[in-house]
């Protein structure tokens, strides 16, 4: 069985903050991906990143970084310097190496970043 | 290149009528599957293909059928609507050698059953 656990279910924080949000995942699979999404309020599904279970580097993309975790079994994803844009839901997800990479998607983080 | 495309986007069917909710991809990838999203639940699998006649169930497949008679198409099924089917449906598709770095997403279809 796996599971994606994201613990905060809203988040609010001022422009300028930054922000992480927490992503915990069960699998008895030891090869495995996980996944970051943003939803906006428009409604589609905007791909961030993709980590391999082999691949514990930590990666920077702009104002976006992901701390990735095997012991911990946490794929966190901090936001830097937040800006009015990044509202919007964000997904953690999780895919095993022989399921077709279907995704089992975590319940979502809204954050919503205010001026 | 149209990638993922869902249709219809939007639908409202009344309970016990059937419908089909249409998927299709020109990116000749191998893995298509199907979510429903409810608020506060997230994305949820209802099923999913690894390749042309091969399908397999996900979480919540219940109520529900699909079959994969091309590589191109994953129709997905309701055949009784009931009202606890009200959702966003969304479709995804990837290619088996990109090791699931891009999974494509179509932009969802909001199905009401009264």
């Amino acid at each position: 069985a796996q599971k994606v656990t994201q613990a905060q279910t809203e988040i609010s924080v001022v422009e300028k903050e930054d922000v992480t949000l927490d992503c915990v995942y069960e699998t008895r699979d030891t090869t495995y991906y996980l996944f970051w999404y943003k939803q906006p309020p428009s409604g589609e599904l905007v791909f961030l990143i993709r980590r391999n279970s082999f691949d514990e580097q930590n990666e920077i993309s702009g104002r976006y970084s992901w701390n990735f975790q095997k012991s911990t079994s946490s794929f966190n994803f901090t936001i830097t310097a937040s800006q009015v844009v990044d509202s919007a839901v964000y997904f953690c997800a999780l895919s095993e190496q022989n399921s077709g990479y279907a995704l089992n998607f975590g319940k979502g983080t809204s954050l919503l970043v205010t001026p | 290149n149209a990638g993922v495309t869902q249709t219809p986007k939007f639908q409202v069917l009344k309970t016990g009528q059937s419908m089909t909710l249409q998927c299709a991809q020109d990116m000749n990838h191998e893995y298509m599957s199907w979510y429903r999203q409810d608020p506060g639940m997230g994305l949820r699998l209802i099923h999913y293909s690894v390749g042309a006649g091969i399908t397999d169930q996900g979480e919540v497949p219940n109520g529900y059928n699909v079959s994969r008679s091309t590589t191109e198409d994953f129709p997905l099924r309701l055949l009784s609507a009931a009202p606890s089917q009200t959702s966003v449906y969304f479709c995804a598709s990837s290619p088996r050698r990109a090791g699931g770095n891009t999974i494509y997403f179509g932009e969802g279809s909001w199905l009401t059953v009264v």
